[in-house]
């Protein structure tokens, strides 16, 4: 239980295109779902929560008009980098928290941006 | 601002050996506490999580708290060089929050 996939794992992109990218609870529902972006050989770096049916929180330093975030049912999350630039080059992570313990974080397989 | 401290490491133990991995962190009235596995190249997975002081066991991990010391550790037990990746230490802080504050991370290599 709690499978959680993304998609798509890779995805090369020129730089000034959006991408979209799929976070799906597979086996639950999942009141909330995180965005996360890691860097080589760095943590975990949260962007936003999205809550199912609201607007997303944005962390400090997160551009909300160019990192999209919609939460459009309980098992969907998706991102959308706008106009990506090569710096936006990074693993993009979801999770999701299970309805009723939304604390126990379950997370996505990954996907790894490159901006050409 | 909540933090959570991991020594990055990274910690090489030979294979069989029992690796334990550190955690502090700031906040004192935080609740819970999770350890995370994460390979390189893929994201992190859900190992252990603890609550209550003391010791929990699940197969050959064991994770640790002392709420006093503010201090959570992971045991793992026999260490397989499958063991190798980076750990991460999670902490839910406390005031209701649901959002975990993460450590760096310490890299683990388990060696034949």
């Amino acid at each position: 239980g709690a499978v959680v996939s993304q998609h798509p794992s890779r995805v090369i992109c020129k730089s000034g295109t959006s991408v979209k990218i799929e976070c799906r609870s597979l086996d639950f529902q999942a009141t909330t779902m995180f965005w996360y972006r890691q860097f080589p050989k760095q943590s975990l770096m949260l962007m936003a929560t999205s809550n199912e049916g609201s607007k997303a929180t944005y962390e400090q330093g997160v551009e909300k008009d160019k990192f999209l975030i919609n939460h459009a049912s309980l098992t969907l999350s998706t991102l959308t980098v706008t106009s990506a630039h090569p710096e936006d080059s990074s693993f993009y992570i979801c999770s999701a928290g299970i309805q009723g313990r939304s604390y126990e974080q379950y997370f996505g397989p990954g996907t790894r941006l490159t901006v050409t | 601002q909540k933090e959570v401290e991991q020594n990055s490491g990274p910690l090489s133990v030979p294979e069989g050996a029992i690796a334990s991995l550190n955690c502090t962190y700031s906040d004192r009235g935080s609740q819970s506490f999770f350890w995370y596995r994460q390979y390189s190249g893929k994201s992190p997975e859900l190992i252990m999580f603890i609550y209550s002081n003391g010791d929990k066991e699940d197969g050959r991990f064991t994770a640790q708290l002392n709420k006093a010391s503010q201090y959570v550790s992971l045991l793992i037990r026999d260490s397989q060089p499958s063991d190798s990746a980076t750990y991460l230490c999670a902490v839910l802080p406390s005031g209701g929050s649901y959002i975990p504050t993460f450590g760096r991370g310490t890299s683990l290599i388990v060696h034949p």
